[in-house]
């Protein structure tokens, strides 16, 4: 069974500050996507950036950038110049193929308050 | 616009009654899956849908059912709710269940009294 865990039930930052969310998973598949969800108090579920297993490089996306550690099936966000918008619940996910395709899990997300 | 339309975005029911939440994509996406969010426990996903006709168990099935008639539609069934059903659920679409991101609904809050 593949798990993920986030770690930090709740984080807080400030303003134009970096901050670091981190999840951890477990799998035996080997290759597989990694995804981070933000869901702001809207509550709509909205993709913030996606990591292929294969790939070794880093994904970023503007100010949104991952740390990818395979071995250590680690996989943290990091969120440069910190934004009031960026408050939100963020939810790491994981999507293999082989015998769990289709099945996708999430971790137990975390709380993100940025502060002015 | 591309999206997934879910309704309703509210329901309280009582005990028993069955109820349906319907779910809906314009985008001719082939993978749908339904969702439960709760607090501590992020999102779990209750069954997912390749393609018309075909749908299969995710991790917290029991109490539900799906239909996948049309590609578009993909609905979830609640034939006899109970209070720990009490959730706010989430329709999602995908190009693919692999590498696609997911497109999400707007989430529909149930409360079983």
């Amino acid at each position: 069974a593949q798990t993920v865990t986030q770690s930090q039930p709740e984080m807080s930052v400030q303003e134009a500050e970096t901050v670091t969310l981190s999840c951890t998973y477990d799998t035996s598949e080997n290759n597989y996507y990694l995804f981070w969800y933000k869901q702001p108090p809207s509550r709509q579920m909205i993709l913030v950036i996606r990591q292929e297993a294969y790939k070794q490089q880093n994904a970023t996306e503007n100010r949104f950038s991952v740390n990818f550690q395979k071995a250590a099936k680690s996989f943290s966000l990091k969120i440069s110049d910190s934004q009031l918008g960026d408050t939100a619940m963020y939810f790491c996910a994981f999507n293999a193929g082989g015998t769990s395709y289709g099945k996708l899990t999430f971790g137990q997300g975390t709380i993100l308050t940025v502060h002015p | 616009e591309a999206q997934v339309t879910q309704n309703p975005r509210y329901l309280i029911t009582v005990t028993g009654k069955k109820l349906t939440v319907t779910c809906s994509q314009n985008m001719n996406h082939e993978y749908m899956s339904w969702y439960r969010q709760d607090p501590g426990l992020g999102l779990r996903q209750i069954y997912y849908s390749m393609n018309v006709e075909v749908t299969d168990k995710g991790d917290v099935p029991e109490g539900y059912k799906v239909s996948r008639k049309e590609k578009r539609n993909f609905p979830l069934i609640l034939e006899s709710p109970s209070p720990n059903q009490t959730s706010l659920y989430f329709c999602a679409s995908s190009g693919t269940p692999y590498n696609s991101p997911l497109h999400f609904g707007n989430g529909t809050r149930l409360t079983v009294t």
